[in-house]
């Protein structure tokens, strides 16, 4: 089956640090991969998307790449903020298949 | 503003109850699922429903029940069978089952057995 295997948490950093969080997938088939995040006490929302390889999802200084040879989706920024501190999934979802699947989720603290 | 809404953000449960959580979105989205979040465990699928009056069994089904009565609503009750009900459940939707469609999620509604 589908299976999503991210980066263990917690990860704490300065602000303006690069942050890289790595997202490594197992599925059949090509999957559409997504990075969500979870803000204190809030359900989750889309941060970005990609559907085939070699596509780039970016979203509010965030990027992530599909790589089909690495079976990776690494969600990377080149300077966090205290805003960006939040809870972040990888997820997949197969071609046809309803269910996504989630990773278990990074918790990223940004410090001032 | 189209969205989920669910309902009650925090809910407690004494044990032996059955409590249902409501999700409700205008959307117009044919897809709807719970999922189950519990810390360092990420996201479970619980249930989820492709069209009205149909729903299959997620990955974590028992002690669960699901109705789909009606297209902007997906009410999930937690019985007494459940065995550790203690979570935050989500509610989601998407325009369809298709693979590259996003979920959009609700708030979340933390329930606490007493």
């Amino acid at each position: 089956g589908n299976s999503v295997t991210q980066m263990e948490g917690p990860v704490t950093l300065s602000e303006e640090a690069f942050l890289t969080i790595n997202c490594t997938y197992t599925a059949t088939g090509y999957p559409s991969l997504f990075w969500y995040v979870q803000y204190p006490g809030e359900g989750l929302q889309l941060l970005l998307k990609a559907t085939k390889a070699d596509d780039k999802g970016s979203n509010k200084g965030f990027e992530a790449t599909y790589r089909k040879e690495t079976t990776s989706f690494h969600l990377e920024k080149g300077s966090v903020q205290v805003s960006d501190s939040a809870v972040y999934f990888c997820a997949l979802r197969g071609f046809g298949n309803e269910k996504l699947t989630f990773g278990t989720g990074t918790r990223l603290t940004i410090i001032p | 503003d189209g969205g989920i809404t669910q309902s009650p953000k925090y809910l407690f449960r004494k044990e032996g109850q059955n409590v249902t959580l409501s999700c409700e979105q205008n959307l117009n989205h044919d897809a709807m699922y719970w999922y189950r979040q519990d810390p360092g465990q990420g996201l479970r699928l619980i249930y989820y429903s492709q069209i009205v009056n149909d729903f299959q069994k997620g990955d974590i089904a028992e002690g669960y029940s699901v109705s789909r009565e009606k297209k902007e609503s997906f009410p999930l009750t937690v019985t007494s069978a459940q065995k550790n009900p203690t979570a935050f459940y989500l509610c989601a939707s998407s325009p369809d089952h298709s693979g590259a469609n996003v979920l959009t999620f609700g708030a979340g509604s933390r329930l606490t057995v007493l």
